[in-house]
């Protein structure tokens, strides 16, 4: 399968600043890859989909000005949380399609934002 | 109604046992299913994937489709106390790219 790398794997910041976090798809050329937010106990929930070239498509309810998704090259997208309140805190996950028929996604290991 | 239901638990299981994961769904267009296991603070790791109904097995682990229910499970067999995660069942429609997630069991093997 795939292999996906997150940068950093935590992060803590002061409210009101921006935080970048970066993904990368070490092993396959990602023309899709795909943000997700999990709170404690809680599944996965799908924030947007990031399109190389192009730009991301959000999911229903999430802020695109303050979810900033760069897909520039096919094996990095980022995600930048745009002036960060405590409620942003989270862990954040992205995927990449594991191409060809079996459209699985293979995960990153996440990153666990703080804001205070 | 959720697309996907599955129960969030905890289960907790001597080692050794067999563990049953379920999960139902509602939406008759789904096609590849698939079975995910995270560990506490990582990444969900892709566990099984199966395509239409009927069983796939690798090593300990067996999933199964049953596609006239709606109902897929995960049967873990000789549970190892290294098998402790929560279990996340996901499925898509053919082309859509999107997983929808069951919310995840909470599964604890104890020595």
């Amino acid at each position: 399968g795939a292999v996906v790398s997150q940068h950093p794997s935590w992060v803590i910041c002061k409210s009101g600043t921006s935080v970048k976090i970066e993904c990368r798809s070490l092993d396959f050329q990602a023309t899709t890859m795909f943000w997700y937010r999990q709170f404690p106990k809680q599944s996965l929930m799908l924030m947007a989909t990031s399109n190389e070239g192009s730009k991301a498509t959000y999911e229903q309810g999430v802020e695109k000005d303050k979810f900033l998704i760069n897909h520039a090259s096919l094996t990095l997208s980022t995600l930048t949380v745009t002036s960060a309140h405590p409620e942003d805190s989270s862990f954040y996950i992205c995927s990449d399609l594991s191409g060809g028929a079996e459209e699985t996604q293979y995960f990153g290991p996440g990153t666990r934002l703080l804001v205070l | 109604q959720k697309e996907v239901e599955q129960d969030p638990g905890p289960l907790s299981v001597p080692e050794g046992a067999i563990v049953s994961l379920n999960c139902t769904y509602s939406n008759s267009a789904f096609q590849y299913f698939m079975w995910y296991r995270q560990y506490s603070r990582k990444g969900p790791e892709l566990l099984m994937y199966t395509y239409s109904s009927g069983n796939k097995e690798d090593g300990r682990f067996t999933a199964q489709v049953d596609k006239s229910s709606k109902y897929i499970s995960l049967f873990i067999r000789d549970s190892q106390p290294s098998d402790s995660a929560t279990y996340l069942c996901a499925m898509s429609v053919r082309g859509a790219q999107k997983l929808v997630f069951g919310q995840g069991t909470r599964l604890t093997i104890n020595p």
